[in-house]
């Protein structure tokens, strides 16, 4: 069945420093492509996308890149905040025929101050 | 972000018992998924719903579980005969897309 790679399970990275997330889908359908971050105890909150007719996208300090034809997608973080501590989760959705959203297994990011 | 409501936020049920899961989405979102998070754990998807008819539904979604729209607006998932390894968080998500969905907080399930 469909199934979506996410690496790495934890980060640790330094205040300031960069943060890099990557993930890996199976289904050729899969056209859109959410990141959610996800604090303790709370509900996954959408942080930003991509559509697969697009290659890389920004929003401030963080970014998305993706590589359809070697069905890659990673998530970038910069000049990363404790604030920025969370699990991270990606996510594919295909929409043909019926819709179905797969995730990844989420990355636990810790920032230190 | 629009708001999503679900209730109960917690339930605690025995082994065995039906239990409903309730969500009021946007009114304007056609779209609805519900997952389910076991702690600790990813999100799983369980179902999507549209148009009022299931559109997809993982393996996870048995018999043992259903969806309804019972008065056109809220949605309600119920778990006919409840089982430990049910015990998870449930979320649902309406959206305006099929891609963009918005969660609500949850109701966390108890099964004991």
């Amino acid at each position: 069945g469909e199934n979506v790679e996410q690496h790495p399970s934890t980060l640790s990275v330094q205040e300031g420093d960069s943060a890099v997330i990557k993930c890996t889908y199976s289904d050729s359908a899969s056209n859109y492509f959410p990141w959610y971050k996800q604090e303790l105890g709370k509900r996954p909150q959408l942080i930003i996308d991509i559509r697969s007719n697009v290659g890389e996208k920004k929003d401030q300090r963080i970014a998305v890149t993706l590589n359809k034809t070697a069905k890659h997608f990673s998530l970038h973080i910069t000049e990363t905040q404790p604030e920025d501590s969370a699990v991270y989760f990606c996510a594919a959705i295909s929409n043909t025929g019926g819709f179905k959203t797969i995730f990844g297994a989420g990355t636990r990011l810790f920032v230190k101050a | 972000e629009p708001e999503v409501t679900q209730t109960p936020s917690h339930q605690v049920t025995q082994m065995g018992q039906e239990v409903i899961l309730r969500c009021v989405p946007i009114s304007n979102h056609l779209y609805f998924y519900w997952y389910r998070q076991i702690l600790g754990q990813k999100v799983e998807f369980l179902v999507s719903f549209y148009n009022n008819e299931i559109s997809e539904k993982s393996e996870i979604f048995d018999d043992q579980f259903s969806v309804e729209r019972p008065d056109g607006s809220n949605f309600t998932l119920k778990i006919r005969s409840t089982k430990l390894e049910d015990s998870a968080m449930y979320f649902c998500a309406p959206g305006a897309s099929p891609e963009t969905q918005y969660f609500g907080p949850g109701t966390r399930l108890l099964v004991l």
